[in-house]
């Protein structure tokens, strides 16, 4: 069964505006952890913010943030003022703590951001 | 630090070759992974290991074997290349106590990648 779901398999998002990407996730652990990673089209996976099931506040870093909504198993990152550089493959992904899914990351079919002038 | 490095960073290989990916990374993390990625799609995961000695299957692991025998190092065998296996391939390794703890601090690094393709 599919673990981590981004439903929106492309976006675009005009310089300067505000981009959220959703990410639903499926699991029975009450400890884990959700990754966002970023992967230019030159192919690196950039790792940008983290959250975890026991924070209490949403995680920001610079321009990203997380809007964390644990009963809805949802994790959207949410990308303010967009730039250029911001154009790429987005990926959401879950660590467990489960037995059977111990230390493994789990990530979605990734939604693809074209920041536009 | 190198963090994780991979080589090669891109070979053709024929139908029923065979070839070995290397994988080193230098920040002493007792996990590490191997990945898939297939052209727009999300990874998958082949295999992974929980430290030396250890290692254990993904969701894709036929046609691939791995071995760890130190903390630094995770190659990827390929046996019998096929063209399904044409694909960019993703090295990683992250932190994990074994017992427990945080999930903070624990993001994978990733390798440049290897783009793969058999013909």
């Amino acid at each position: 069964a599919q673990k981590i779901t981004q439903t929106q398999p492309g976006m675009f998002v005009q310089e300067k505006e505000a981009v959220t990407l959703d990410c639903t996730y499926d699991t029975s652990d009450p400890s884990y952890g959700l990754f966002w990673y970023k992967q230019p089209s030159s192919g690196e996976m950039i790792f940008l913010i983290y959250q975890g099931s026991y924070d209490q506040q949403n995680a920001t870093e610079g321009r990203y943030s997380l809007n964390f909504q644990k009963a809805r198993k949802s994790a959207n990152l949410v990308i303010s003022a967009s730039q250029l550089g911001d154009s790429a493959m987005y990926f959401c992904a879950m660590r467990e703590k489960t037995t059977d899914s111990w230390g493994k990351f789990q990530f979605g079919a990734g939604t693809q951001v074209v920041v536009t002038p | 630090n190198a963090g994780v490095t991979q080589t090669p960073k891109f070979r053709i290989l024929k139908i029923g070759q065979s070839m070995t990916l290397q994988c080193t990374q230098d920040m002493n993390h007792n996990y590490m992974y191997w990945y898939r990625q297939d052209p727009g799609m999300g990874l998958k995961l082949i295999y992974y290991s929980v430290g030396a000695g250890i290692t254990d299957k993904g969701e894709v692991p036929n046609g691939y074997n791995v071995s760890r025998s130190t903390t630094e190092d995770f190659p990827l065998r390929l046996e019998l290349a096929a063209p399904s296996q044409t694909s960019v391939y993703f090295c990683a390794s992250s932190y994990l106590l074994t017992g427990g703890g945080p999930l903070s601090n624990t993001e994978a690094f990733f390798g440049q990648g290897t783009r793969l393709t058999v013909v």
